[in-house]
């Protein structure tokens, strides 16, 4: 499994963009790139997911350049809510996750 | 629906007693697999399921051991607690489906051995 880089923490304040940039050079034809936030006290909840370009859903965008070897995650205009660990994964397409295997995550602290 | 239900959500135990953490989930999802976060770590794999029957170890197997006898329920067992295996403990499942299915966790057992 890809081994992933991210920045052990980060901060921000209220209504700006934040992007957290992971590296995976190693990554595989054939791997996803997913993004998980945790916050305290919970499981972690899957962001958004994706293989190539852009990606963007109602909560994030995930930007993934042609050589695949990094991804940024974007929240756009974050709020105190959005305080929170973020995990970047890759995993092997048809595996379900199962095997995922998890980094320290980036801590994200936004401040009012 | 419920999702990924733990139980329970907190735990003391004394070194040696054993215990069985329970997971159940009602997504009728193939794969499940057991999680343990220790303080500003993220989160490493125990064991995991690919259904019913069928288990395999993770990165972090030692003094846990698993079954899954049905679809829903995966249940997590320590045989002789250690205070080693104080941690925040996490299941989560996922779909066997056309592409990568992202894990569904459930809110975790806090377990402090003592």
């Amino acid at each position: 499994l890809a081994k992933t880089t991210q920045p052990i923490s980060m901060d921000s304040y209220e209504g700006q963009e934040v992007n957290i940039t992971c590296s995976h050079n190693n990554i595989a034809t054939n791997d996803y790139i997913t993004w998980y936030q945790q916050f305290p006290s919970q499981g972690p909840r899957f962001i958004i997911q994706g293989y190539k370009t852009k990606v963007t859903n109602e909560v994030a965008s995930l930007f993934i350049p042609a050589d695949r070897k990094s991804s940024t995650l974007s929240l756009p205009r974050v709020s105190l809510s959005d305080t929170a660990v973020y995990y970047c994964l890759v995993d092997p397409v048809n595996t379900g996750g199962f095997k995922t295997i998890f980094g320290a995550g980036t801590r994200l602290f936004v401040k009012a | 629906n419920a999702g990924v239900t733990q139980t329970p959500k907190f735990q003391v135990l004394k070194t040696g007693q054993s215990m069985t953490l329970q997971c159940a989930q009602d997504m009728n999802h193939e794969y499940m697999s057991w999680y343990r976060q220790d303080p500003g770590m993220g989160l490493r794999l125990i064991h995991y399921s690919v259904g019913a029957g069928i288990t395999d170890q993770g990165e972090v197997p030692n003094g846990y051991n698993v079954s899954r006898s049905t679809t829903e329920d995966f249940p997590l067992r320590l045989l002789s607690a250690a205070p080693s295996q104080t941690s925040v403990y996490f299941c989560a499942s996922s779909y066997k489906g056309a592409y990568n299915s992202p894990l569904h966790f459930g809110n975790g057992t806090r377990l402090t051995v003592t």
